[in-house]
């Protein structure tokens, strides 16, 4: 079945170091988005890629950075300078020339401590 | 920001009509009113999508006003199992959404 995979499911790191969040799709999408949600919250922006080999910051890329060296692919790192990385991590993919909007992940849940 | 407006919470019977409303009165050219709901903590579902005209699908109707400033979401039947988080987004396809803090429905036995 054609899907987005997010993994792991939940992600437990010591403060300071980095980790990256896997996003693999098989959808053949050509936008793929990363989003943070925070408890009660709804999500917040953190990167997005329209096309591989590109990508533009969303409303909180600070402490975030990405790449896209392939379609299927879209890896978000968390590096040491995220102030409060602790949050529930939600990726997506869109297509283009089609109006259905998004479709998610499963989400990872990270926790820092 | 997001640009739409919606209720934080509401209250449905089981087996009742629940209509969710939003707002949207800055929605502008072609953009869509997409429909996410998200059951707790799991990755936001896709329920139904409009442009100008009322659509339906298997899961729910989508009721776009006139002016397109306002939409409501109706699942005809509500069980428990639709308990969740309800989204309302506008936008344009293979662009940034916005997501509010959608408005969380209870549906009672």
């Amino acid at each position: 079945d054609g899907g987005i995979t997010q993994s792991p499911k939940y992600l437990f790191r010591k403060e300071g170091q980095n980790v990256t969040l896997s996003c693999e799709q098989n959808l053949n999408h050509d936008a793929m988005y990363w989003y943070r949600q925070d408890p009660g919250q709804g999500l917040r922006l953190i990167y997005y890629s329209q096309i591989v080999n590109d990508f533009q910051k969303g409303d909180i890329a600070e402490g975030y950075s990405v790449s896209r060296e392939k379609k299927e692919s879209f890896p978000l790192t968390v590096t040491s300078a995220q102030k409060n990385p602790t949050a529930f991590y939600l990726c997506a993919s869109s297509i283009r020339h089609e109006n259905y909007g998004y479709t998610f992940g499963s989400g990872t849940r990270l926790t820092v401590v | 920001d997001a640009k739409t407006t919606q209720p934080p919470s509401m209250d449905c019977a089981e087996g009742r009509a629940a209509n969710l409303p939003c707002n949207h009165s800055t929605i502008s050219g072609n953009e869509y009113v997409y429909w996410y709901r998200q059951i707790h903590s799991q990755g936001p579902q896709y329920i139904i999508h409009g442009l100008k005209n009322n659509e339906t699908n298997e899961m729910a109707s989508l009721i776009i006003t006139e002016d397109r400033k306002s939409s409501t979401l109706i699942l005809p039947h509500a069980t428990l199992r639709d308990t969740a988080v309800y989204y309302c987004i506008v936008g344009y396809n293979f662009n940034k959404f916005y997501f509010g803090s959608g408005t969380k429905l209870n549906v009672k036995p």
